[in-house]
């Protein structure tokens, strides 16, 4: 089982420049999301998916967007980059209901410049 | 309004001492307590639930519901317990909400 497997590992961007991150896990779960983590900030939440064809925004939206054509795959997209997202970006995952914990991917390291 | 404190950004001690991590959370309700610990260059995993009332690696946590409370605790740290903690309890809705965590750091 490969979890919950992320890429890129690491991309630099230019200001302006666009692209898509993707998130994809085997383990058929119905919820994923996207959190970035930033030094003293901890992880947010940037948006969520409660199943194939649904999305919702989390605590910092402004600036990304999301998509979850396939119960297998999230992908979050930036159209045009700034440096403020400049940051780590963690996928995760989980099979809903209660106490179900988060899976998570190993990160994406965004640079922008 | 939903909030998880972790008042410690770092947190360092020497080999063999007590460890607690502290979590503070503010809540309607009762939500679901977690702590995740990410190890220096791996994925952020799931270090124990309350729910479970387990110990994970010599962890154990306590949910204080007066106090609003889920803390962390080891009685004798290891160097390998060297990490980010962060306390997630299970936000409204579908979504965790994460502390900002805590980094420990365990000297020889």
């Amino acid at each position: 089982n490969a979890g919950v497997t992320q890429t890129p590992k690491f991309r630099v961007l230019k200001t302006g420049q666009s692209m898509t991150l993707l998130c994809a896990q085997d383990m058929n779960h119905e919820y994923m999301y996207w959190y970035r983590q930033d030094p003293g900030m901890g992880l947010r939440l940037i948006h969520y998916s409660v199943g194939e064809g649904t999305t919702a925004k989390g605590e910092v939206p402004d600036g990304y967007n999301v998509s979850r054509l396939k119960k297998q795959n999230f992908l979050l997209g930036l159209e045009s980059a700034a440096p403020s997202q400049t940051s780590v970006y963690f996928c995760a995952s989980d099979q809903g209901g209660d106490n179900s914990p988060l899976h998570f991917g190993n990160g994406t390291r965004l640079t922008v410049t | 309004a939903q909030r998880v404190t972790q008042p410690e950004k770092l947190l360092s001690v020497f080999k063999g001492a007590p460890v607690e991590l502290k979590c503070n959370y503010s809540y309607s309700g009762s939500p679901e307590l977690f702590w995740y610990v990410q190890y220096s260059r791996q994925r952020l995993q799931l270090l124990l639930r309350h729910i479970s009332r387990e110990s994970i690696k010599g962890f154990t946590a306590d949910l204080n519901k007066g106090e609003t409370s889920f803390h962390l605790k080891k009685p004798f740290a290891q160097e390998e317990d060297s990490a980010m903690y962060y306390c997630a309890p299970e936000g409204q809705g579908f979504s965790f909400i994460f502390g900002k965590g805590t980094r420990l750091l365990v000297k020889p």
